[in-house]
């Protein structure tokens, strides 16, 4: 199975941040890279796919990008409905996930 | 919209077995795949298998094939995960997810909000 490494576990944060949460895999994935938000009692929800593609409805201030092993999610302008738990998830093979970075106020 | 409805939470003993439902709705059922995928308390979301709801063909996890036995009701736009010989690690909360495939590439655009399964004695 390719193995997937989120950075940072654990993110404090203020309204109006930048943040940026890192995603390495354990081989070459190319392109093939989705991240979700989950928040406690929710359904996940797609943000990205393929790497950079923002789902609909998705709010411009989500981006993705990165190819290869190493990816990037970008939250641009912190909206505190953004305090959640992101992961990514790899789809070049049978889907496996990182263990999740849980963004939270500071 | 399209919407995922699962069953709700269930409290089993060690060797029973729990079957999920995952009621479908907003698309056309048979037209997507779909996959079940786990979550047990502390570790990251693992998947389990999925169903072609179409013509239902299957896949498993090989670290759960077994116990695991995915099915689908297409008159119910139903599918159902049923995991057997339960043990106290098999303490999750189970999530159906829709999958959206292309030729190259595929992601989850939608997911059940989860159910709960504890296994206790």
């Amino acid at each position: 199975d390719i193995q997937m490494t989120q950075s940072p576990s654990s993110l404090s944060a203020s309204v109006g941040d930048r943040v940026t949460i890192t995603c390495r895999a354990s081989q070459s994935i190319s392109r093939f890279l989705n991240w979700y938000q989950h928040k406690p009692g929710k359904a996940p929800k797609l943000l990205i796919y393929a790497a950079s593609s923002l789902q609909s409805g998705v709010p411009s201030r989500f981006s993705g990008s990165g190819s290869g092993t190493d990816f990037t999610l970008t939250i641009s302008s912190l909206q505190p409905e953004d305090f959640a738990t992101y992961y990514c998830q790899q789809s070049y093979s049978t889907p496996t996930f990182g263990q999740g970075t849980k963004l939270e106020i500071k | 919209q399209v919407q995922l409805a699962q069953s709700g939470a269930e409290v089993k003993k060690p060797g029973a077995s729990v079957k999920v439902s995952c009621k479908a709705s907003g698309y056309t059922f048979t037209s997507y795949a779909m996959y079940w995928v786990r979550q047990a308390p502390g570790q990251r979301l693992e998947w389990m298998g999925w169903i072609n709801a179409g013509n239902g063909n299957r896949k498993y996890s090989q670290k759960f094939q077994g116990r695991v036995t995915i099915t689908r009701d297409t008159s119910a736009s139903t599918a159902y995960m049923e995991l057997s010989s339960l043990r106290s690690e098999d303490t999750a909360v189970y999530y159906c997810a829709r999958e959206v495939a292309t030729v190259t590439l595929y992601y989850f655009d939608s997911w059940g909000q989860g159910t709960l399964v504890t296994v206790s004695s």
